[in-house]
């Protein structure tokens, strides 16, 4: 195990609804992180969160909401998703220096396969 | 404009073979690199990272790269392939951003 639990493992929803994807991490670490894994697709990162502020929106559409209410959580609300929108969305969490050298690891979860239909 | 260049979509390997799962980048300066590796089923997990000094690091489960400046490269090797290695992996630059990006990765494939 990474530390790093993503809830839930799979997810199947319609365009119409509301649903939260849900990651908490148990290292102590003070960034979080939301990527988007799409087949055959680089991944891509979409919010990331430092000492539970917000600091980096990656052009993210805002059918995708995240919260942050400490540096322990992190969940990505979804509502009116299209079918584009299907792909397995990863959670991770890094302790950050401070001095933005970008060398610190990152600690994934598994993912949550999300399914819009 | 992309940062990381992985050639290949696919790499298969028999069991015991060595294998390079090659990696190209287009950072500027003196770039800090990382591979990440990601098994079915599961988030992706680090395996080692080149900041400064040898050029040649070594990382988990017998996996080291090779920092190569002049050729721009950091392939990923390993002398014995196993039929666990099979997964994707990932080359990652640190751009300057506050967080890695990664390219589409690399699928090895290691037969019996």
């Amino acid at each position: 195990e990474t530390g790093v639990t993503q809830t839930p493992r799979h997810l199947v929803m319609g365009m119409t609804n509301k649903k939260s994807l849900k990651c908490e991490q148990h290292l102590g670490h003070n960034a979080m992180y939301w990527y988007k894994q799409s087949a055959k697709k680089p991944l891509e990162l979409m919010f990331v969160y430092n000492f539970k502020e917000q600091t980096e929106n990656n052009s993210v559409p805002s059918r995708f909401s995240p919260e942050c209410p400490n540096s322990s959580h992190l969940f990505l609300h979804l509502h009116t998703l299209q079918p584009e929108d299907s792909a397995l969305y990863l959670c991770a969490s890094s302790q950050e220096s401070g001095e933005g050298e970008g060398n610190e690891k990152l600690f994934f979860g598994s993912g949550t396969q999300l399914s819009v239909l | 404009a992309q940062s990381v260049a992985q050639p290949e979509d696919q790499v298969n390997v028999a069991e015991g073979n060595p294998l390079t799962v090659k990696c190209t980048y287009s950072v500027s300066g003196n770039p800090y690199l990382f591979w990440y590796v990601q098994y079915p089923n599961r988030g992706l997990q680090f395996l080692l990272k080149y900041i400064t000094g040898d050029n040649l690091v070594k990382g988990s489960y017998g996996f080291e790269a090779e920092f190569n400046k002049s050729q721009t490269s950091f392939h990923l090797k390993k002398p014995s392939a196993l039929v666990s290695d099979s997964a994707l992996y990932f080359c990652a630059p640190f751009t300057g951003r506050r967080a890695l990006t990664f390219g589409s990765g690399t699928r090895l494939q290691v037969q019996p």
